[in-house]
């Protein structure tokens, strides 16, 4: 069963602006990360943010968590047509013990 | 480091057959996952492994999966006899026993079963 949920499912945006996609959860964590897949090929990890922070950055990400609302956003500055992908947030099943994700926001940087 | 490993790459194979996937781990790396992805569900958890040992399989669709573990460096997911319904993307991933770790996903099975 999906713990995340993002939102929206797909954002289509020009190259130079800002992409901003939200997740939320349903129970406790703690932490929560991000993935980033491009077609054809695995997941990659972007970023992890713990339960007690409430933002962090990494190059051109920016991640907020807000743990009384269930959820997390993630921001991409400047995008870039390589950013083209699918985003996917994650966190911890109730056992706390494997990471269940949602089913992802489409996003296409156009040039 | 190679990253995780899978193979195939793609497999089409007839309903009824047994359908094998195979995966290398980053090597130390203490757990392994197989998720399943397709566009109606998304990503699934299918089982995991921490040592080599099964933790929690209950996110396996049916008896007619099953993985194992025989050593720290190779893991396969079986599917017998495999049905239309089982075509996805199947995907490995390990990490490291360190808390929080990241999961390491490999490049994908493409199956289609037809």
């Amino acid at each position: 069963s999906q713990q995340g949920e993002e939102d929206p499912q797909a954002l289509s945006i020009q190259e130079g602006e800002n992409a901003t996609m939200n997740c939320s959860y349903k129970t406790s964590i703690n932490n929560l990360q991000w993935y980033r897949q491009n077609s054809g090929r695995g997941l990659v990890h972007l970023i992890l943010i713990r339960s007690n922070e409430r933002e962090k950055h990494s190059g051109r990400l920016r991640v907020t968590l807000d743990t009384s609302k269930k959820s997390s956003s993630l921001l991409i500055t400047a995008s870039r047509a390589a950013d083209t992908a699918s985003y996917f947030c994650a966190t911890g099943n109730q056992a706390g013990t494997a990471l269940i994700f949602g089913k992802g926001t489409t996003l296409s940087v156009s040039s | 480091d190679a990253g995780v490993i899978q193979s195939p790459r793609h497999e089409v194979t007839e309903m009824g057959q047994e359908v094998t996937l195979r995966c290398k781990p980053i090597s130390g790396h203490d757990y392994l996952f197989w998720y399943r992805q397709t566009m109606m569900r998304g990503l699934e958890l299918l089982i995991y492994f921490n040592n080599n040992v099964p933790i929690d399989d209950s996110g396996m669709p049916e008896d007619r999966f099953s993985a194992k573990m025989p050593n720290a460096s190779f893991s396969t997911l079986k599917i017998q006899p495999s049905e239309p319904r089982d075509s996805a993307v199947y995907f490995c991933a390990s990490s490291s026993r360190r808390q929080y770790s990241p999961l390491h996903f490999g490049n994908g099975t493409r199956l289609t079963v037809t």
